[in-house]
């Protein structure tokens, strides 16, 4: 079947560690995106990357890092330099911006 | 930069009751899309208007898309336990592959 699986589904960081989350698509999109959302509110956008090798800053980019190596694959790190990284983390992909489908989310907490 | 806001933030009504869900862009957009977060879940896509003054509908549901695609609304006639979720519109600008999430509004229904 396609579509996008993130891992993993629950995810505890302690203080000063990095921790990185997987995103994969077989859906052959070339856009991907990483979106942030705090609890009762909207999605915030933290990268996005509409080729391979290449990516761009979303809103709340700070603390964060991007890789985009192959076309499936849109891995996001949470860095130390994140000081409130608690929150519900969601990837997607679509075709040049329409329709953006999403992965089942990962829910990152801090220990 | 841009800002996508949604009106109520919160709405809570009788089941079979309507709900009209209101979305506003701070600058014009190519294209409107609609998405629904079920409680625990992910967002769905729902719709995409692209032309001035177009309306659409899906059996109890009807967007619109204002004449200036600066605006849009989420029209749900007489609403039933399964519509229970967060609506949300998103947007890129114009020449801009970036898909800015509105806040959301979330509608609870009471049976």
């Amino acid at each position: 079947d396609g579509g996008i699986t993130q891992s993993p589904k629950y995810l505890f960081r302690k203080e000063g560690q990095n921790v990185t989350l997987s995103c994969e698509q077989n859906l052959n999109h070339d856009a991907m995106y990483w979106y942030r959302q705090d609890p009762g509110q909207g999605l915030r956008l933290i990268y996005y990357s509409q080729i391979v090798n290449d990516f761009q800053k979303g809103d709340i980019a700070e603390g964060y890092s991007v890789s985009r190596e192959k076309k499936e694959s849109f891995p996001l790190t949470v860095t130390s330099a994140q000081k409130n990284p608690t929150a519900f983390y969601l990837c997607a992909s679509s075709i040049g911006g329409k329709k953006l489908f999403f992965g089942s989310g990962t829910q990152l907490s801090v220990l | 930069g841009q800002q996508v806001m949604q009106i109520p933030q919160y709405q809570h009504v009788q089941e079979g009751e309507d709900f009209t869900t209101y979305c506003n862009s701070s600058t014009t957009l190519s294209n409107i899309q609609w998405y629904k977060q079920r409680p625990g879940g992910h967002p769905v896509f729902l719709i995409q208007l692209v032309k001035s003054g177009e309306v659409k509908k899906q059996k109890r549901l009807t967007f619109q898309f204002g004449e200036a695609k600066k605006n849009s609304s989420l029209h749900i006639t007489a609403t039933q336990t399964t519509d229970v979720g967060t609506y949300f519109c998103a947007g890129p600008s114009f020449g801009n592959e970036k898909l800015t999430f509105g806040t959301g509004t979330r509608l609870t229904i009471i049976p």
